[in-house]
């Protein structure tokens, strides 16, 4: 298995514009996470999913921010408009079961708002 | 609010140094306690994950051990190599099975 696969690896934009992160989770792994990393806060849960369904979104900083999983083989995270204090490195993560077992971090966007 | 601790928030040893770092956590509603390895530029791989109290786990050089009922793991080094330079991440699982709350990471530089 490639592993949780994210995309871009990288991604700069301008404040204002729409940006969309993606993910794959490893196949069978009914739960996805995202989590935002930065310097001030560390790694934070933004939302995560349960066969798909949103379950906990209290993380998500704004309305700004949303999350799909429209299949179980795909997520994405959007943010608009985009500002630059959204700067971070957004990790997606799954795992086969509660409590965490097999959780397996994807290699993350890190994203720059100019 | 949650608090996940770890201390020191960086240590810089020699090659051939045996270290070891501290993860404390709330002790009730205790599920889980996952140890984390993160080197730069990739993303966390997990070590451990430990349930019981007087929990140990081994792998290679690295080991950790549980205390759920005074709320600590630590996580052990032995004969530190370069490669292990890394940021070491614990992650605390309480009664909501799927919620992790890391601590900040304890940042490891091994020199040769």
């Amino acid at each position: 298995d490639a592993g949780v696969i994210q995309s871009p690896r990288h991604e700069v934009t301008e404040m204002g514009q729409e940006v969309t992160l993606r993910c794959k989770p490893i196949s069978g792994h009914d739960y996805l996470f995202w989590y935002r990393q930065t310097m001030m806060r560390g790694l934070e849960l933004l939302i995560y999913f349960n066969n798909n369904v949103p379950i906990d979104d209290s993380g998500m900083p704004e309305d700004r921010f949303s999350a799909k999983m429209p299949n179980a083989s795909f997520s994405t995270l959007k943010i608009q408009p985009s500002e630059p204090r959204d700067s971070a490195v957004y990790f997606c993560a799954s795992s086969f079961r509660a409590g965490g077992y097999g959780y397996t971090f994807g290699s993350g966007t890190r994203l720059t708002v100019v | 609010i949650l608090n996940v601790e770890q201390s020191p928030q960086s240590l810089h040893v020699q090659e051939g140094d045996s270290t070891n770092f501290t993860c404390s956590f709330p002790s009730s509603n205790f599920y889980a306690l996952h140890w984390y390895r993160w080197e730069t530029a990739k993303s966390p791989e997990a070590l451990f994950v430990m349930t019981l109290n007087g929990d140990e786990k081994k792998k290679g050089r690295i080991s950790a051990t549980l205390n759920t009922k005074e709320g600590y793991s630590y996580l052990y080094i032995k004969g530190s190599q370069p490669e292990d330079s890394a940021t070491y991440l614990c992650a605390f699982i309480g009664d909501n099975f799927n919620k992790f709350y890391f601590g900040s990471g304890t940042k490891l530089n091994v020199k040769p």
